[in-house]
């Protein structure tokens, strides 16, 4: 079986483009959060969405939104890229959001802005 | 902001069993413990989680104190293909969606040496 995949594995941008990220969960799964990891630190949580709702929200600048479609899949978008976007992005997909449930995650995007 | 404390390293000899530390002295009644764990800037992998009781799988025993303020990851027979960052984590419950976001913190880095 597939586990997550996320798409591009790596790309390059300039200070104030906008980016796009994707997200297949694993069959079956239908939440997907996303998440930010800056070089020497732990992921930071993004986004949640289940069932094609935003359900969690972390510390980020409205630069950043998202969107699950109905096969689940998701899309990550950054406007308005700043040098301090530069990290590797990851996805994780979980049978549905809650307290009590594995989150698997995708080997990410690394995002260059320059 | 990380609801626990890890060291911020750790050495062990391969075929020795690993038990890692972690404190979480401010877990709420209904936040899971969960471990991950990161190498070479991967996608994290799942380990185990646990609410109050030991739990046990094919990588890694959890044990949590009674009182829920910590908690230790035990590899059994530890290998150099378990040479990694080690994350615990409280799940922590987003609002009133009870969305669990994993918050990660700093991590430890397990060495293990021949």
């Amino acid at each position: 079986d597939a586990g997550v995949t996320q798409s591009p594995t790596h790309l390059i941008k300039t200070r104030g483009q906008q980016v796009t990220l994707r997200c297949s969960p694993i069959s079956g799964h239908k939440s997907v959060s996303w998440y930010q990891q800056v070089l020497g630190q732990g992921p930071q949580f993004i986004f949640q969405y289940y069932e094609k709702e935003e359900r969690g929200r972390g510390n980020f600048p409205d630069r950043f939104s998202a969107r699950q479609f109905p096969n689940y899949s998701s899309e990550l978008n950054v406007n308005a890229l700043l040098l301090g976007d530069s990290a590797l992005y990851l996805c994780a997909s979980s049978l549905f959001p809650g307290m009590n449930t594995e989150a698997f995650f995708g080997q990410g995007t690394r995002l260059t802005v320059v | 902001d990380a609801k626990t404390t890890q060291p911020t390293s750790m050495d062990c000899a391969e075929g020795r069993a690993a038990n890692l530390p972690c404190n979480h002295s401010t877990i709420s009644g209904n936040e899971y413990v969960y471990w991950y764990r990161q190498i070479h800037s991967q996608g994290p992998q799942y380990i185990i989680h646990g609410l109050k009781n030991n739990e046990t799988n094919e990588m890694a025993s959890l044990i949590i104190t009674e009182d829920r303020k910590s908690s230790t990851l035990i590899l059994p027979h530890a290998t150099l293909r378990d040479t990694a960052v080690y994350y615990c984590i409280v799940r922590v419950a987003d609002g009133s969606s009870n969305t669990g976001k994993l918050i990660f913190g700093q991590g430890t880095t397990l060495q293990v040496k021949p």
